[in-house]
C-alpha cells in the first residue's frame, strides 16, 4: 500500500509570492485534508477535498485555495504569502466512504516565508 | 473555550514512570476521539482511537469522560522511545476533518 507523499519537502519564499504544494493520497483513499502547523502548535485544519470538490474549510482566508484531481491527488495554493504563513503544511488522506475518521498524514512541506 | 485543550507540558519523567495527559473538548456531540503521536519534525501518527469509555493497547490506556468532556492518555512503564508530542484530536462537526489540541510534550529520561 503506497503511503501519502508530499512535495516539495522544504520551500523558501518571500512575502507576496505564491506557492503550490502537492500531495498524493494513499492508495484507495478519496479524501484529502490539508493542515497548517505553526511551530509549537497543533495542526490547524485548512480545508478538505472529497471527489474533487471542497468539502469543509477552516478559518483560513481565500488566498488559501486548493484542487483535487481525478486520481485524488491534491494541491494547496497560497497567494500573497505573509510571514505568518511560515509553517509545516500537512496533507492527510482518508477513505471517507468507509465512514471512518482515521487520517494518514504525509511527511509535510516545511514552508519558510522571508 | 477552545475546541480542544491540552496541557502543553513539557512532562519530564524517568524511564519506568507512569504519566498521564488530560485533554478537554468543547463539542459535546463528539462521538469519537483520537490520540496522535508526533515525533520532532515528523508527521502525526495515530496512537489510539477512543469510541466508548476507553481503550487499552499494551502500556497505553485512553479513557473518556463524556459528562466532563475530557479524555486522558495514560502511559505506563515509560520508555525512552515514548519521548514525543502527544496530540489530542476530536473530529470536527462535519465528522471528516480533525481538530487538534496544541499537543503535550513528553521527555523520558534515563
Amino acid at each position: 500500500e503506497t503511503g501519502v507523499t508530499q512535495s516539495p519537502t522544504h520551500l523558501i519564499k518571500t512575502r507576496g509570492q505564491q506557492v503550490t504544494l502537492r500531495c498524493s493520497s494513499q492508495s484507495g483513499h478519496n479524501t484529502v485534508s490539508w493542515y497548517q502547523q505553526a511551530l509549537g502548535q497543533g495542526p490547524q485544519f485548512i480545508f478538505q477535498y472529497y471527489r474533487e470538490e471542497e468539502n469543509g474549510r477552516g478559518n483560513f482566508p481565500p488566498r488559501f485555495s486548493g484542487l483535487q484531481f481525478p486520481n485524488y491527488s491534491s494541491e494547496l495554493n497560497v497567494n500573497a504569502l505573509e510571514l505568518d504563513d511560515s509553517a509545516l503544511y500537512l496533507c492527510a488522506s482518508s477513505a471517507r466512504d468507509r465512514g471512518y475518521n482515521e487520517q494518514f498524514f504525509g511527511p509535510g512541506t516545511r514552508l519558510t516565508v522571508l | 473555550r477552545k475546541e480542544v485543550e491540552q496541557d502543553p507540558g513539557p512532562f519530564n519523567v524517568p524511564e519506568g514512570a507512569t504519566v498521564a495527559f488530560n485533554c478537554t473538548y468543547s463539542n459535546s456531540a463528539s462521538q469519537s476521539f483520537f490520540w496522535y503521536r508526533q515525533d520532532c519534525r515528523k508527521e502525526p501518527k495515530l496512537l489510539m482511537s477512543v469510541y466508548s469509555s476507553g481503550n487499552e493497547d499494551g502500556r497505553f490506556t485512553a479513557q473518556l469522560n463524556r459528562a466532563s468532556q475530557y479524555i486522558s492518555l495514560l502511559i505506563r512503564d515509560s520508555k525512552l522511545s515514548d519521548s514525543a508530542t502527544y496530540l489530542c484530536v476530536v473530529p470536527r462537526d462535519s465528522g471528516y476533518a480533525l481538530n487538534f489540541g496544541k499537543g503535550t510534550s513528553l521527555l523520558v529520561t534515563p
